[in-house]
């Protein structure tokens, strides 16, 4: 696709599920990182991932939050055993290459998590 | 450390020029950018500015770069309706641990009144 898709756009558990949300990247992009946007904590960095190097997971919150890409292209990240405190927007971003001007990221949609 | 400061909020009438201003604390960050969201929308990029820059103009919007003092700056001439929407800065580095990763702003809500 054109641009950056997210899956699902939205999504209600109940406290103590498990959710899987699912990021497409812009097919070319070698990088790709999650953040959350939550009305307390605004926009934070949780992972990113490059190529075949080891992601960088220094944002994730708890060892309950883990993300894995899959052929260098969709990612998935997983929020285990979900508490209130994990509802937010959580959004997917991709950049052609990181550290230069080809490093623009492009976000998704996002995918509104509610934990009730 | 990583610190990116916008005020809260900001109010124009149409037609007037928005001056959204943004501060940061790290003086390795290499690119500065501004972003857009709408109501219930993601991020849109609108602009961007390497850090060896002052100024970028892009059709009604202006970026200004002061490097000493850690200010960044974004102009929208002749305001309209359609661009009240929440306005980030953000800045990455291209070294170190943090590589490639945004540090956003708090976020300015700008509402343009008719």
């Amino acid at each position: 696709g054109a641009g950056v898709s997210q899956s699902p756009s939205n999504k209600v558990t109940e406290k103590g599920k498990d959710v899987e949300l699912r990021c497409d990247p812009i097919s070319g992009h070698t990088a790709l990182y999650w953040y959350r946007q939550s009305l307390g904590q605004g926009l934070e960095f949780l992972i990113y991932f490059q190529g075949n190097s080891a992601p960088d997971k220094s944002g994730l919150p708890s060892d309950r939050f883990s993300a894995e890409r899959t052929g260098g292209s969709v990612s998935t990240l997983t929020i285990q055993r979900t508490q209130q405190e994990d509802s937010a927007v959580y959004l997917c971003a991709s950049s052609l290459v990181p550290g230069g001007s080809t490093d623009t990221q492009y976000f998704g949609p996002g995918t509104r998590l509610t934990v009730l | 450390g990583e610190d990116v400061e916008q005020s809260l909020f900001l109010s124009v009438r149409e037609g007037d020029s928005s001056v959204i201003n943004c501060t940061y604390t790290d003086s390795s960050s290499t690119y500065l950018y501004w972003y857009k969201q709408e109501p219930g929308a993601g991020l849109q990029l609108l602009t961007y500015i390497f850090s060896n820059m002052d100024m970028k103009q892009d059709q009604r919007l202006t970026v200004l770069l002061n490097k000493k003092d850690k200010h960044l700056s974004l102009r929208i001439a002749d305001t309209q309706t359609g661009d009240s929407a929440i306005y980030f800065c953000a800045e990455s580095r291209t070294g170190g641990t943090s590589y490639g990763k945004l540090t956003f702003g708090q976020g300015t809500i700008l509402t343009v009144h008719p």
